[in-house]
């Protein structure tokens, strides 16, 4: 089956610099990357997505990046605020609706 | 606005007991999951499924059942609860339209199930 590789499992940056979290998955019939940001005490939601026939994505501050050949994929947070401390899942699918394997989490944290 | 509802926030049960995990979205969504969340391990798939009375494993099926009698309704069903199934369960639902964008999962508030 599936395996989803993340690191790093935890980042401190500076409020306004730039944070980027990476993926590695195992099985290359993936098609679906989608990432989930967790809030505490809060259930995950989803914040971006990418299939595999585009390169990168971007909405607003956030942008991910996906390398099929080498088979991982990457979530970049532009200028962070306090409100982007959370876990970040990033997840990987072949079809998108036969459930998701998950990656471990990054824990966020975005220091003052 | 997508609603998903677990039956209970807070479970506490003894090894060895039948457990039912209710979970019901108001969105006629066709894709139910079940998965479990635990510390250092992120999200787990138990079991999903794609229409009434159709199931399909996950990564972690064992020692676990599910029952969809309804389209609503996707319940996980632990037969003899262990202590290592103590965890947070977490429902979530999407549709199935094959566009792009409605791969999103919903997912419900949680379940903190305790096995002493």
């Amino acid at each position: 089956g599936e395996n989803v590789e993340q690191h790093p499992s935890t980042l401190s940056v500076q409020e306004g610099d730039s944070a980027v979290i990476k993926c590695t998955y195992s099985d290359s019939a993936s098609n679906y990357f989608p990432w989930y940001k967790q809030e505490l005490g809060k259930r995950p939601q989803l914040i971006i997505d990418i299939r595999s026939n585009v390169g990168e994505k971007k909405d607003q501050r956030i942008a991910v990046t996906l390398n099929k050949t080498a088979k991982h994929f990457s979530l970049h947070i532009t200028e962070t605020q306090p409100e982007d401390s959370a876990v970040y899942f990033c997840a990987a699918s072949i079809f998108g609706w036969d459930g998701l394997t998950f990656g471990k989490g990054t824990h966020l944290i975005i220091q003052p | 606005d997508v609603k998903v509802t677990q039956s209970s926030r807070y479970l506490v049960k003894r090894t060895g007991e039948k457990v039912f995990l209710e979970c019901v979205q108001d969105m006629d969504h066709e894709n139910m999951f079940w998965y479990r969340q635990d510390p250092g391990l992120g999200l787990r798939l138990i079991y999903f499924s794609y229409d009434v009375k159709m199931k399909e494993k996950g990564d972690i099926p064992e020692g676990y059942s599910v029952s969809r009698e309804k389209k609503e309704r996707f319940s996980l069903i632990l037969e003899s609860a262990s202590t290592n199934q103590t965890s947070m369960y977490l429902c979530a639902s999407s549709p199935p339209d094959l566009s792009y964008r409605h791969y999103e999962q919903y997912f419900g508030p949680g379940t903190r199930l305790t096995v002493t």
